[in-house]
């Protein structure tokens, strides 16, 4: 079954804490996968597009990877405005059908 | 303010009245999506337009809900004899690209509907 699952579904870090969001997929005929960000109340923000294992991609304390299983969202010292819900999106070909999947989301709480 | 915006941003109706929201996209993007979105969860795609042609709708949407696009520029989706389960937020997004592509998507703020 074609699924996207993001853990961990919440985490809480501190100041300056680094760490990682995973995004694991198991589709075939991978297209693209996408990160957002959303703040409660808000409509998702884009943030990045990853379309080959391999690829990397940063933004200011973000940092994209992905692979052929999964993709990392890397945070480098984060502070409290990072927090946010982040969550990913995969493009994939079911035989001739174009899908979007989307992640249920991980929620981040940077405490200062 | 070039983005994606959406009308009005909450929404509070009774129980089998009838709303309307309203979508505009970034102006050069050809393509339209509706999403809904409850606490917790990742969008759910709802339907989507390419320029005025309504392309795709999901299984999951009743026939409660409609969707236009007029000219392929704003859109609107309407639900019909509005449930308590409909309850959530509506997201706009819109995008570029071609039938071969998805390119990423850009947000509107949302409408959010409460049912009473």
């Amino acid at each position: 079954e074609d699924q996207v699952t993001q853990s961990p579904e919440a985490l809480r870090l501190q100041e300056g804490e680094s760490s990682s969001l995973n995004c694991s997929y198991t589709v075939s005929g991978l297209r693209g996968l996408f990160w957002y960000r959303q703040d409660p109340g808000k409509g998702p923000e884009f943030l990045f597009t990853l379309y080959s294992a391999g690829e990397e991609k940063e933004k200011e304390r973000l940092k994209a990877t992905l692979t052929k299983k999964e993709s990392f969202l890397h945070i480098t010292a984060p502070k409290p405005e990072d927090s946010a819900t982040y969550l990913c999106a995969v493009h994939f070909y079911a035989g001739n059908n174009r899908k979007l999947i989307w992640g249920l989301g991980t929620s981040l709480a940077v405490n200062p | 303010d070039t983005g994606v915006s959406q009308n009005p941003r909450h929404k509070i109706t009774k129980r089998g009245q009838n709303v309307t929201f309203r979508c505009d996209p970034i102006s050069e993007h050809n393509r339209l999506y509706w999403y809904r979105q409850t606490l917790g969860q990742g969008p759910e795609f709802l339907t989507y337009f390419q320029n005025e042609a309504q392309l795709e709708k999901s299984r999951l949407l009743s026939d409660r809900f409609s969707a236009e696009r007029p000219k392929g520029s704003f859109s609107t989706l309407e639900i019909q004899r509005t449930e308590q389960g409909d309850s959530a937020m509506y997201l706009c997004a819109s995008s570029s690209g071609t039938s071969l592509s998805y390119n990423e998507q850009f947000f509107g703020p949302g409408t959010r509907l409460t049912v009473l």
